[in-house]
């Protein structure tokens, strides 16, 4: 257990909603960081918040946004879904932008599905 | 484009034998190599990294890692079968570029 905790863990949405998932980081990590991983692929990064400011995003449209609060738990958008946006989103915490060694923690990950 | 390049597999080895994972990467910029382990329908597990040229232990699991030639390692001896998973790895330059991870079979 990495501390890293994440909700829903299963979703399905129909193509054009709008989905909002949810992440708690670990004790004393200020930095969180999402990701897209579709079936047999590493994961894709999405974008980072470090002190709830964005830094630094993937190659990901608009439509995906995020935002961190002050406890450094985050929460990532999806406007107008695709089929294509069916996957598993990974919320990884790390305890800072500390030197070289960049360690990340992953949560159990929430499945979306849009039909 | 930075890219992370790891055979997909299935590597097949013996119980007990040395599982021999590796990974190539194009970033000369990269800082920090990382491995993680994920098992099927499950998020991805760290379980080594290396920022320093040679070979770093720990446990069962060695990482190798050679600059000049791009590409870091991972070894782990006295495979067992719950060993089986695929295996991400990952260098950092300012965000974590990841491979899409091969796929380790430990037989009994």
């Amino acid at each position: 257990e990495t501390g890293v905790t994440q909700s829903p863990t299963h979703l399905i949405k129909t193509r054009g909603q709008q989905v909002t998932l949810r992440c708690s980081s670990q004790s004393g990590h200020n930095t969180v960081s999402w990701y897209q991983q579709a079936l047999g692929q590493g994961p894709q990064f999405i974008f980072q918040y470090y002190r709830e400011e964005e830094n630094g995003r993937g190659n990901f449209p608009p439509r995906f946004s995020g935002l961190q609060f002050p406890n450094y738990s985050s929460e990532l958008n999806v406007n107008a879904l695709e089929l294509d946006d069916s996957a598993l989103y990974l919320c990884a915490s790390s305890p800072g932008l500390a030197g070289v060694v960049y360690e990340q923690y992953f949560g159990p990950g929430t499945r979306l599905t849009v039909t | 484009q930075k890219e992370v390049e790891q055979n997909s597999g299935p590597l097949s080895v013996p119980e007990g034998a040395i599982a021999s994972l590796n990974c190539t990467y194009s970033d000369r910029g990269s800082q920090s190599f990382f491995w993680y382990r994920q098992y099927s329908g499950k998020s991805p597990e760290l379980i080594m990294f290396i920022y320093s040229n040679g070979d770093k232990e720990d446990g069962r699991f060695t990482a190798q890692l050679n600059k000049a030639s791009q590409y870091v390692s991972l070894l782990i001896r006295d495979s067992q079968p719950s060993d089986s998973a695929t295996y991400l790895c990952a260098t950092f330059t300012y965000q974590l570029i990841w491979g899409a991870g091969t796929k380790l079979i430990i037989k009994p």
